[in-house]
């Protein structure tokens, strides 16, 4: 239990569909990322939110949407998706994005999404 | 931009016996991580290191850093099975600015412990 919990674990889903990812931290902290864990690439950083506010969006595709509604939630909207979308998207928060603020970034399980 | 490289990529050790992963980074950054990754599941954080000259253990497991030389390494004592995972460097921040919070991630190194 890392205090980092995503949903679902793994998706399927067709190239026409609608899905979401949900992440939820317990942790207390201000700060929530997705990243995307392809095969055969480093992981890639996504989105950034602090305190709710997107702070950064790293040239992802508009097919990825994502959501904060509160800094204890974070969704990733998906939708016409290609198959080399297909990966691993980690959901991960910390406590903020300040210098000192004492960082550590912990990561959830991760959702497997499979596109068809 | 900063970008992070490891090596090796790929490592198969004997139990018992000693090795280094190393990771470069290419400009300034104020912290550097370790995370280790089994298959099918997500990253666990293994040391964080601040400033030059930290260096941290953690059982058979020792980081440290060497901001000057932009270098990282992870040195393994007397492997174990157990040890076979994905460990991945990370860097974090930059100059300041909103892109404190990101982690710059190596390519991650596959360590094999056989007996």
């Amino acid at each position: 239990e890392t205090g980092v919990t995503q949903t679902p674990r793994h998706l399927v889903m067709g190239m026409t569909n609608k899905k979401s990812l949900k992440c939820e931290q317990h942790l207390g902290h201000n700060a929530m990322y997705w990243y995307k864990q392809s095969a055969k690439k480093p992981l890639e950083l996504m989105f950034v939110y602090n305190f709710k506010e997107q702070t950064e969006n790293n040239s992802v595709p508009s097919r990825f949407s994502p959501e904060c509604p509160n800094s204890s939630h974070l969704f990733l909207h998906l939708h016409t998706l290609q198959p080399e979308d297909s990966a691993l998207y980690l959901c991960a928060s910390s406590q903020g994005l300040e210098r000192g603020s004492g960082n550590t970034i912990y990561f959830g399980e991760g959702s497997w999404l499979t596109v068809v | 931009e900063l970008k992070v490289e490891q090596n090796p990529l790929f490592l198969s050790m004997q139990e018992g016996k000693n090795y280094t992963i190393y990771c470069n980074y290419s400009t300034t950054s104020d912290r550097l991580y370790w995370y280790r990754q089994d298959p099918g599941k997500s990253l666990e954080s293994l040391f964080v290191l601040l400033s030059n000259g930290a260096v941290k253990q953690e059982g058979r497991l020792m980081a440290s850093l060497d901001t000057k030389a932009r270098l990282s390494t992870l040195h393994i004592t007397a492997a174990v099975h157990d040890l076979s995972a994905t460990y991945f460097c990370a860097a974090q921040g930059g100059a300041g600015g909103t892109s404190y919070g990101k982690l710059t991630f190596g390519q991650g190194t596959i360590l094999t412990v056989h007996p």
